[in-house]
């Protein structure tokens, strides 16, 4: 059983288009986090939701909405594709936010704007 | 504002040699600190996490940290390395919860660890 699942796994598009990435964990955890990471292989947290309230929005374009029907769920919108969009996106989750947890990853949907 | 160094872009190690692979951190308070590994096209996962108590840590696959507070260092170590080991490390070190800030993780830029026979 997979515990941290995103769709897809790849996903190419061209500049200006619009797209979403879906995330879903089984773990029952209360916290779930986008990342970015880019070629360079650095990761940067973009969001936090803990029971489906936005916690952590950090310095990210407001081309990038999160959305969370619900706790086991957490999908990122992204408005107007960008070539710099270009990167692997990461969700995780982690069991409750007060308490220093270890996050558990996906496997990444690699984003390819051209 | 807390941060994360490594130092080595890349280690290169023998099969059966022992491994280091170097973390410094820096944070407001007591640190929360984590390593994990990332294989080839794969998501993270934690390998081991000091949170308090006792400074040496003991993870998974033999891997093991020493928490040093007076250094402000998080290596990452262990006895005798396989070419399976051999991945992107990250360390990684926790904000204390200040107001909404919650638990984030801010991330080092990774270690890729190459293991030869």
């Amino acid at each position: 059983d997979t515990a941290v699942s995103q769709t897809p796994k790849y996903l190419v598009t061209q500049m200006g288009n619009d797209k979403s990435i879906k995330c879903e964990q089984n773990l029952g955890h209360d916290t779930m986090y986008w990342y970015k990471q880019d070629s360079k292989k650095f990761l940067k947290i973009m969001f936090s939701y803990n029971n489906k309230e936005l916690i952590i929005n950090e310095t990210v374009p407001n081309r990038f909405s999160p959305k969370s029907p619900d706790k086991a769920h957490l999908n990122l919108h992204i408005n107007s594709l960008e070539l710099g969009d270009s990167a692997v996106y990461f969700c995780a989750s982690s069991q409750d936010i007060r308490l220093p947890y270890e996050q558990y990853f996906g496997p990444g949907t690699r984003l390819t704007v051209t | 504002a807390q941060s994360v160094a490594q130092p080595e872009d890349q280690v290169n190690v023998a099969e059966g040699n022992p491994l280091t692979v170097k973390c410094t951190y820096s944070v407001s308070g007591n640190p929360y600190l984590f390593w994990y590994v990332q294989y080839p096209n794969r998501g993270l996962q934690v390998l081991l996490k000091y949170i308090t108590g006792d400074n040496l840590v003991k993870g998974s696959y033999g891997f093991e940290a020493e928490f040093n507070k007076s250094q402000t260092t998080f290596h990452l170590k262990k006895p005798s390395a396989l070419v399976s080991d051999s991945a992107l490390y990250f360390c990684a070190v926790r904000d204390k919860i200040m107001g909404g800030g919650g638990n984030k993780l801010t991330f080092g830029t990774g270690t890729q660890l190459k293991v030869e026979l």
